[in-house]
């Protein structure tokens, strides 16, 4: 079993919807990071997060330490949205090693 | 410009050949990361840096060589590249002052080894 894993696998959505990508993980933490990266780009951090959620334009990201999960939010979605979205976990001996999940393939319709 | 940036963007060479790839950044950031993304297996450590003169391995190490002999540069090299090693490489950096920041990416080196 993957440290982490993100779900869904690939995501679907209209213009305007409300999504949300999940992200559990097994070890424990210290920080978890949102990225996105568009086809054939490079990769964006979007949030570093230890506790409670953080929000930026859009995107909203929260964490539960005790149940070792995270969730990224996208509110009125839109298809330059359209991207893969990586939740990367810093485990408390990683020495700023990230171990990464498989990635959320979004893609949102016009 | 302020950055990270990475040398070539891409590459295409035969197996047996030495490749290397170039990262640099501005920031003066102490840590520095080596990582391949490969379909079905996401994004993977190869090599890290947590300052000048120090690296260690990460999660996928062999076949590959780096160096540190200044801050801002964290070269990789495939000592003789065979065709496993065809994949995109991402350099990223981060923490001036630890590694509790977000990591800072390149924008990827597409290597394709025939």
């Amino acid at each position: 079993k993957n440290e982490v894993e993100q779900s869904p696998q690939n995501l679907t959505a209209q213009e305007g919807e409300f999504i949300t990508i999940n992200c559990s993980y097994s070890v424990g933490i210290s920080a978890l990071h949102w990225l996105q990266q568009h086809p054939g780009g490079g990769i964006v951090s979007l949030f570093m997060l230890s506790s409670g959620k953080k929000k930026h334009g859009r995107l909203i990201a929260t964490i539960n330490i005790q149940e070792k999960h995270s969730s990224l939010h996208i509110t009125a979605s839109h298809p330059r949205d359209s991207a893969v979205y990586i939740c990367a976990v810093l485990n408390y001996t990683s020495y700023g090693k990230l171990t990464f999940g498989q990635g959320t393939i979004l893609t949102v319709h016009p | 410009d302020a950055g990270i940036t990475q040398s070539p963007r891409y590459k295409i060479t035969e197996t047996g050949r030495q490749v290397t790839l170039m990262c640099h950044q501005t920031w003066s950031h102490s840590y520095m990361f080596w990582y391949r993304q490969d379909l079905g297996h996401g994004l993977r450590l190869i090599y890290y840096s947590a300052a000048a003169d120090i690296t260690d391995k990460g999660e996928v190490p062999d076949g590959y060589v780096v160096s540190r002999s200044k801050t801002e540069n964290f070269p990789l090299t495939l000592e003789s590249a065979t065709r496993s090693q065809t994949s995109v490489y991402f350099c990223a950096s981060s923490g001036k002052q630890g590694f509790y920041q977000p990591q800072h990416f390149g924008d990827g080196t597409r290597l394709s080894i025939l």
